[in-house]
């Protein structure tokens, strides 16, 4: 069993839609999580930091729930440009494991 | 600025041969990290230095994988007697303040 577990998708989604994504972790020593983008045959980019108290950049909402281990990425109007593979990490203390991704398609 | 570089971004190797790949990381970024990402996977975890000290070579697969980073700032990926199993892309990432910043990649083929 992976120690990032998410649904590999696809989501395919029209423009306009709000679109969520969920992970869960088995570390219960990870200490920080992150959502990177890749996008195809590029690198891994950071997406955004999740904090216990959730957070939002935009148009993307963040979430974690350390009680149940679980992290959540929303994102809202979602636009062509965010089609792209979305990585779930957690981090203990430079251990960074990471999702095996989510892969989006925004359509028109 | 300049991010993290890598050389080659491709590779082809035959199986048997040495392939050494190279890693520039952010200057001034004292963590690096190399991972391995197979197609429709997630980046795993191969190796991390702090500076010039190895601090975990825990996913290395083999003893044929070393990693080095001598002066604690460029690094180098060694696999030796490559396997077809070994093909996949090799991401470098640096760090200095827990976010981990990654280069484009070596996309390696063992033929």
């Amino acid at each position: 069993r992976k120690e990032v577990e998410q649904d590999p998708g696809p989501f395919n989604v029209p423009e306009g839609a709000t679109v969520a994504f969920n992970c869960t972790y088995s570390n219960s020593a990870s200490q920080s999580f992150f959502w990177y983008r890749q996008d195809c045959r590029k690198e891994p980019k950071l997406l955004m930091s999740v904090y216990s108290s959730g957070n939002e950049d935009g148009r993307f909402t963040a979430q974690l729930n350390r009680a149940s281990q679980y992290i959540s990425l929303l994102i809202r109007d979602s636009k062509l440009s965010d089609s792209a593979t979305y990585l779930c990490v957690a981090n203990n203390n430079n251990d960074m494991r990471f999702g095996a991704g989510t892969r989006l398609t925004v359509k028109p | 600025g300049a991010g993290v570089s890598q050389s080659p971004r491709y590779k082809v190797a035959k199986r048997g041969q040495d392939v050494a790949l190279r890693c520039d990381p952010i200057s001034g970024h004292v963590s690096l990290f190399w991972y391995q990402q197979a197609l429709g996977q997630g980046p795993e975890f191969l190796t991390y230095f702090q500076n010039e000290a190895q601090l975990d070579k825990s996913g290395l697969p083999s003893d044929r994988f070393f990693a080095e980073r001598p002066e604690g700032s460029v690094s180098t990926l060694k696999i030796q007697r490559t396997q077809q199993e070994d093909s996949a892309v090799y991401l470098c990432a640096s760090s200095a303040t827990g976010v981990q910043y990654f280069g484009p990649g070596t996309r390696l083929l063992v033929l």
